[in-house]
């Protein structure tokens, strides 16, 4: 079975430009997270996806960051413009869904690292 | 109150010792919890679910105290390559909304 696939693994940019990261989940997974990483902290969750619908984006810094999972399958998250503290690994997961074997079962991807100069 | 709630250590311990991490959480309607182990530098995975009965696997044994609202992780007979941060999470159960604690970092000492 294929993983959770993520790109870029390294970014780095200056302050105020733009970056977008892409992840496509485990195929046939219906939830999707993205979770941002920062050193030495745990992972904090910014938006869940259910299919195409958003769950939970109430950590998701909505004046710079968006995602969006059009088709239900993959997805994007953007941050224009990034700061200085947005330096982080940006984790995406996916799951099988609720009510599936294994719901809650997270399988990650190998994350992005991105660097804010 | 944090959703999760771990010790960030650093647990310094001897190979062959038993090391036990505790995590506590506020939500009582939360539904299941986990562990999950990261390495350096790498993505989270998960060690092991924590079952109301508590449960075990190998020298791994992870126990759930709902009136107390903690989950724990026991490790015996630690090996070097035990050594890993712990990630202690929670599932609160609004749409399988998963939550992470800080983590514990475990160092295995030879």
């Amino acid at each position: 079975e294929a993983g959770v696939a993520q790109s870029p693994r390294y970014k780095i940019i200056e302050k105020r430009q733009s970056v977008a990261f892409w992840c496509n989940p485990i195929s046939g997974h219906a939830t999707l997270y993205w979770y941002q990483q920062i050193l030495g902290q745990g992972p904090k969750l910014l938006i869940q996806f259910q299919n195409n619908g958003v769950v939970d984006d109430s950590q998701l810094p909505k004046d710079r960051f968006s995602a969006e999972r059009l088709k239900g399958v993959d997805s994007t998250l953007k941050i224009q413009p990034a700061k200085l503290e947005d330096s982080a690994v940006y984790l995406c997961a996916s799951s099988p869904g609720t009510g599936m074997a294994g719901a809650n079962v997270l399988t990650f991807g190998a994350g992005s690292r991105l660097t804010v100069l | 109150r944090k959703e999760v709630e771990q010790d960030p250590g650093p647990f310094n311990v001897p190979e062959g010792a038993t090391v036990a991490f505790n995590c506590t959480y506020s939500n009582s309607a939360s539904q299941s919890f986990f562990w999950y182990r990261q390495d350096c530098r790498k993505e989270p995975k998960l060690l092991m679910s924590v079952y109301s009965s508590g449960n075990e696997d190998g020298r791994f044994t992870a126990q759930l105290n709902r009136a107390s609202q903690y989950i724990s992780l026991l490790i015996r007979d630690s090996k070097l390559s035990d050594s890993a941060t712990y990630l202690c999470v929670v599932n609160i159960g609004r749409d399988d909304k998963i939550i992470f604690g800080k983590g514990t970092r475990l160092h295995i000492l030879p």
